[in-house]
């Protein structure tokens, strides 16, 4: 069954670094998201990517994130300088033409 | 007001009963909705959705929609120690289709 996965599963980082995380949606779904879950928390919306461009950004994801497709089949958070508070799972979503969104497993990014 | 909400539990139940999740949602404009499981420091797992009122079964599970009240739940016959986790209700906003969550209601089935 085919299914989305995230690289790496775990990442820890010192605050003020960039990370990268990485997705690899179900291969012929065209809508692509990222949300996070802070501990103990609601998993929360942070943006949405349709046809190569965002569709929907939260007023979580400010000028310090952005999200890429370099190729046909990955999808990509950048964190330009982390802080404390950006510590979180951070789920990759992607669905096709239903409804429907299918998650990845998840990274749990721990900033320092 | 919150758009979705749901009682955090936790529920503990044991081996063999019938569970009773639910949410409440408050914006009319929603049409789909899902539940999805959460297992500890894991990514949800979908697993129903529906469309419009009334109910969906698939398996052990039951999904069910009231429109009318805004109300919608999950019941999870004969439960198993397997069926410990989190479940979360989401709705897609009309629109932008980003899913709106609930807080989630941890389950817990002992033997």
């Amino acid at each position: 069954e085919p299914e989305v996965t995230q690289t790496p599963s775990h990442q820890v980082t010192q605050m003020g670094q960039e990370v990268i995380l990485r997705c690899v949606p179900i291969s012929n779904h065209l809508y692509f998201y990222w949300y996070r879950q802070i501990l103990g928390q609601k998993v929360e919306f942070l943006v949405s990517f349709y046809n190569n461009e965002i569709s929907e950004k939260s007023e979580i994801f400010d000028d310090q994130f952005s999200v890429e497709r370099p190729d046909g089949s990955n999808f990509t958070l950048k964190i330009r300088s982390t802080k404390l508070e950006d510590s979180a799972m951070y789920f990759c979503a992607s669905r096709g033409a239903v409804e429907t969104q299918y998650f990845g497993p998840g990274t749990r990014l721990l900033v320092l | 007001q919150k758009e979705v909400e749901q009682d955090p539990g936790p529920l503990s139940v044991p081996e063999g009963a019938i569970v009773s999740l639910n949410c409440t949602y408050s914006n009319s404009a929603f049409q789909y909705f899902m539940w999805y499981r959460q297992y500890s420091r894991k990514g949800p797992e979908l697993l129903m959705y529906t469309y419009s009122s009334g109910n969906k079964e698939d398996g052990r599970f039951t999904a069910q929609v009231d429109k009318s009240s805004k109300y919608i739940s999950l019941f999870i016959r004969d439960s198993q120690p397997s069926d410990s986790a989190t479940y979360l209700c989401a709705s897609p906003r009309v629109g932008d289709n980003k899913l709106i969550f609930g807080a989630g209601t941890r389950l817990a089935v002992h033997p």
